[in-house]
């Protein structure tokens, strides 16, 4: 069964700051990865989306990675500010199967 | 933003009353998605819909089916909701199985 971390599970950050969010996942065999934002009380907002054949995604200061044989992925974020602060969650999707299997997020909050 | 709605947004209600959510998407898309996040354990497949009457069991079925008529909508019933079903749920949609997924703003349902 497809189990997906997220570490740390809280993080907090001055404005400005770069900062890389973890995601390990336990079976390398998936179509792809998928990195969420969270805000409270609200609906997930797709960030992400990289493709198992991909190494890199990038949207404006945000780059994910992927390194699909160790099981890691990492979100980047570049020069953070306190729009930032949500919880950020990351999901897989494994070969052969049509259920996103989600990490439990970690919560940043970026400090003005 | 992709055009899904969830109705209602928010619901209580007694034990073993049953209770159907809604899930109304404009994007046309094939496949549709019920999720549902619990404090603990991120959030989980309910059930999944691959067209028009296709639908099949997700991770944690136990307790709800599902319906779906038209492409645009997707029910998720609670046919004698349990305290166990309190929970925020949310509908996502993509256009095939291997896509990036677009959640809705979620269903915050108290059973009492």
């Amino acid at each position: 069964k497809q189990e997906v971390t997220q570490i740390p599970a809280a993080l907090s950050v001055p404005e400005g700051e770069n900062l890389v969010l973890n995601c390990s996942f336990t079976d390398s065999a998936i179509y792809n990865l998928q990195w969420f934002r969270q805000d409270p009380g609200k609906g997930l907002t797709s960030l992400l989306l990289i493709q198992s054949s991909q190494r890199e995604q990038t949207s404006g200061r945000l780059n994910a990675s992927l390194d699909k044989s160790s099981g890691r992925s990492t979100l980047y974020i570049a020069a953070s500010q306190p729009g930032d602060s949500a919880t950020y969650l990351c999901a897989v999707l494994g070969a052969g199967s049509y259920q996103l299997t989600f990490g439990k997020g970690t919560k940043l909050s970026v400090i003005p | 933003d992709a055009g899904i709605t969830q109705s209602p947004r928010h619901k209580v209600t007694e034990t073993g009353t049953p209770v159907t959510l809604r899930c109304h998407q404009t994007e046309n898309h094939r496949y549709m998605y019920w999720y549902r996040q619990d404090p603990g354990h991120g959030l989980r497949l309910i059930h999944y819909s691959y067209g028009v009457k296709d639908t099949d069991k997700g991770e944690v079925s136990d307790g709800y089916s599902v319906s779906r008529s038209k492409t645009e909508d997707f029910l998720l019933t609670l046919e004698s909701a349990t305290s166990s079903q309190t929970s925020v749920y949310f509908c996502a949609i993509s256009g095939d199985a291997r896509n990036e997924q677009f959640f809705g703003p979620g269903t915050r349902l108290t059973v009492l």
